[in-house]
């Protein structure tokens, strides 16, 4: 698998700014998905894209699949200390084939 | 409904010897793939197996690296040879035998080679 083009690659905010980044890539997808990925664990799946121009929330997240099946962003709203981690895009054509951003290393400051 | 099971979480070996790291996947899931991630860095793609055959092998190492997922147990990573440089996290996932390309991780086997 070939990686995305994920960014930024790390972001250090302030608690209770918003984030936002985003994933492109030069071959089209039928899905997009979100992880995040936290110190010494395994990547736990945010957000599954579908269709395009899906725009999907999952609290203070929200993600949307490009209109041009090319991209995707992931938000976070209102950033929290614990929204601390990496996080990871994946676009997938068929199973065999799901390619990985670098991820975004987001750290908050209380 | 239990997640993806890996284990060991933690393994340390010495060069030269045999790792090997096993991988349950989901419930209703037939679909298996191995990712590399070595400290600081995303997830590589190693190889994506259904049962007994191996679909995808184009991220694994040509040499001392297989796997296998065979009818009844857990798939296996198999890394024979230990090096230094195969120190990292190995990360099992699966997905659903339809409907949708969506896959879960396990919750990662740390190799040390020392």
């Amino acid at each position: 698998g070939q990686q995305l083009n994920q960014s930024p690659q790390s972001m250090f905010i302030q608690e209770g700014e918003d984030v936002s980044m985003n994933c492109t890539s030069s071959s089209i997808f039928n899905t997009w998905l979100w992880y995040k990925q936290e110190p010494g664990e395994g990547p736990v799946l945010l957000i599954a894209l579908y269709k395009a121009g899906e725009l999907t929330s999952n609290g203070r997240l929200t993600a949307q699949f490009g209109i041009t099946r090319k991209d995707s962003f992931l938000n976070i709203s209102a950033s929290i200390p614990s929204d601390v981690g990496i996080y990871f895009c994946a676009g997938a054509y068929n199973n065999n084939d799901m390619r990985f951003g670098a991820g975004t290393r987001l750290t908050v400051k209380p | 409904n239990a997640g993806v099971m890996q284990n060991p979480r933690h393994l340390v070996r010495r060069r030269g010897q045999e790792a090997r790291l096993r991988c349950s996947p989901m419930k209703g899931h037939s679909h298996v793939y191995w990712y590399r991630q070595l400290p600081e860095e995303g997830l590589k793609f190693m190889v994506y197996l259904q049962k007994e055959n191996i679909i995808d092998e184009s991220g694994m190492p040509k040499e001392r690296f297989s796997a296998e997922f065979p009818k009844e147990g857990p798939s296996i990573l198999r890394i024979q040879q230990v090096v230094r440089g195969d120190s990292a996290a190995y990360f099992c996932a699966s997905s659903p035998d339809r409907g949708g390309n969506t896959i879960y991780f396990g919750e990662g086997s740390w190799l040390t080679v020392v």
